[in-house]
């Protein structure tokens, strides 16, 4: 399978604090985007990066690609409650989308 | 646009019963996904369709679930008969091509078959 996979599963952190969560995949890929989901809801896109990309911001959203380790990580920065959320990546492998397991992201007011 | 647009949003059913979601695509999108989730599987591609034509359901658990697009602005994922491992949140999505473009998700379809 060429899901990845997120790690933590669960986190819990003070707003205001940076939230880091991070994604491991299979094999080679073309992009790799992150995608929020709230509870009872769909999945929301909020970043994509390419292959040949190692970093790319979006507001409070820094996100790193390692290729080579087959890994990236999304970070968010001052944490806010409204982040409370379930954080997927997706990897393309040509036409086709695979999700990993998610982080649950819980920010305490 | 209103977005990717899905019914029934709750479905409760029981087992040996048909069941159908519908789904509707952004217009001009040209490709549309069926995503399957639950706790324990997480999210499962199921089937993708690229202008109206099934393109890879290696995703669909058996020969009790179907898909079907007989337009651009419609889709339909039946399973035939339901039994209570099927139930999950069941997700459409689509997109303007594939790979670099974006993923819009519908609110989901969850699914309790009793």
């Amino acid at each position: 399978s060429q899901q990845g996979e997120e790690d933590p599963q669960a986190l819990s952190i003070q707003e205001g604090e940076n939230a880091t969560m991070n994604c491991s995949y299979k094999t080679s890929i073309n992009n790799l985007q992150w995608y929020r989901q709230n509870s009872g809801r769909g999945l929301v896109h909020l970043i994509l990066i390419r292959s040949n990309e190692r970093e790319k911001h979006s507001g409070r959203l820094r996100v790193t690609l390692d290729t080579s380790k087959k890994s990236s990580s999304l970070l968010i920065t001052a944490s806010r409650a409204a982040d409370t959320a379930s954080y997927f990546c997706a990897t393309d492998a040509g036409n086709q989308f695979y999700f990993g397991t998610g982080t649950s992201l819980t920010v305490i007011p | 646009d209103a977005g990717v647009i899905q019914s029934p949003r709750h479905e409760v059913t029981e087992m040996g019963q048909e069941v159908t979601l519908r789904c509707k695509p952004i217009s001009g999108h040209d490709y549309l996904f069926w995503y399957r989730q639950t706790m324990m599987r997480g999210l499962e591609l199921l089937i993708y369709f690229n202008n109206n034509v099934p393109i890879d359901d290696s995703g669909m658990p058996e020969d009790r679930f179907s898909a079907k697009m007989p337009n651009a602005s419609f889709s339909t994922l039946k399973i035939q008969p339901s039994e209570p491992r099927d139930s999950a949140v069941y997700f459409c999505a689509s997109s303007l091509g594939a790979g670099a473009n974006v993923l819009t998700f519908g609110a989901g379809s969850r699914l309790t078959v009793l």
